[in-house]
């Protein structure tokens, strides 16, 4: 089974710009949830969807967005980029439960 | 922000001897925890994960205590090999209102000595 994917891998953006992220989760997982990593916070969760809706949401701003689209494949959107979005953004899918969650290999986004 | 607090931001050990990688929660409500394990340049891997139910399960050289009396979790690698090094996360799921959402905690680095 393939694991999850994630595209881009790499992506330099400037102060001002909108960035989207795709996540594609392992086939039958139809939860996505998305995180930021960064050396200082550490994994700070972001959002969850399940079956195109959001389930949970984390403490980030409004410029942080998601989708999830009817295939379980999910999108998040950061609008107006900032220096501090400047980290790894992980994508992990699972189950219903959204527990056991398996995690892509990231993109790694670099805000100039 | 929320995290689960580890003891430890580095452990340094010998090639072959056991690892022990501590981790402390401070939520009551936390029903499920997991293990991942991450390498430069990768995402977080799945290693193991144990329900509040339970107070150990093993792995395949790897197990993982719980004792929810102190709120405190462990990971065990037996015969630690350089292929171990990495990063270490504990992640707590605090419960059914917490859909999808995993706590973690700030890592600890292993460092295998050959």
């Amino acid at each position: 089974k393939a694991g999850v994917t994630q595209t881009p891998r790499y992506l330099i953006k400037t102060r001002g710009q909108q960035v989207t992220l795709s996540c594609s989760p392992i086939s039958g997982h139809r939860s996505v949830s998305w995180y930021q990593q960064t050396p200082g916070q550490g994994l700070q969760f972001l959002f969850e969807y399940f079956s195109e809706t959001q389930r949970n949401k984390g403490n980030f701003p409004g410029r942080f967005s998601g989708r999830q689209f009817s295939n379980s494949r999910s999108e998040m959107n950061v609008s107006t980029l900032e220096l501090g979005d400047s980290a790894l953004y992980l994508c992990a899918s699972s189950g219903e439960s959204g527990e056991t969650q398996y995690f892509g290999p990231g993109t790694r986004l670099l805000v100039l | 922000g929320e995290s689960v607090g580890l003891h430890l931001p580095t452990l340094s050990v010998q090639e072959g001897d056991n690892s022990i990688i501590n981790c402390a929660y401070s939520n009551s409500a936390s029903d499920y925890f997991i293990w991942y394990k991450q390498e430069s340049g990768k995402g977080p891997q799945f290693i193991i994960d144990i329900r509040s139910n339970m107070d150990k399960r093993q792995g395949q050289r790897v197990t993982v205590l719980l004792n929810k009396t102190v709120k405190h979790l462990s990971l065990q690698i037996a015969a630690t090999q350089p292929g171990d090094s990495a990063v270490y996360f504990c992640a707590e799921n605090r419960g059914s209102s917490n859909t999808g959402k995993l706590i973690f905690g700030q890592g600890t680095t292993l460092q295998v000595k050959p």
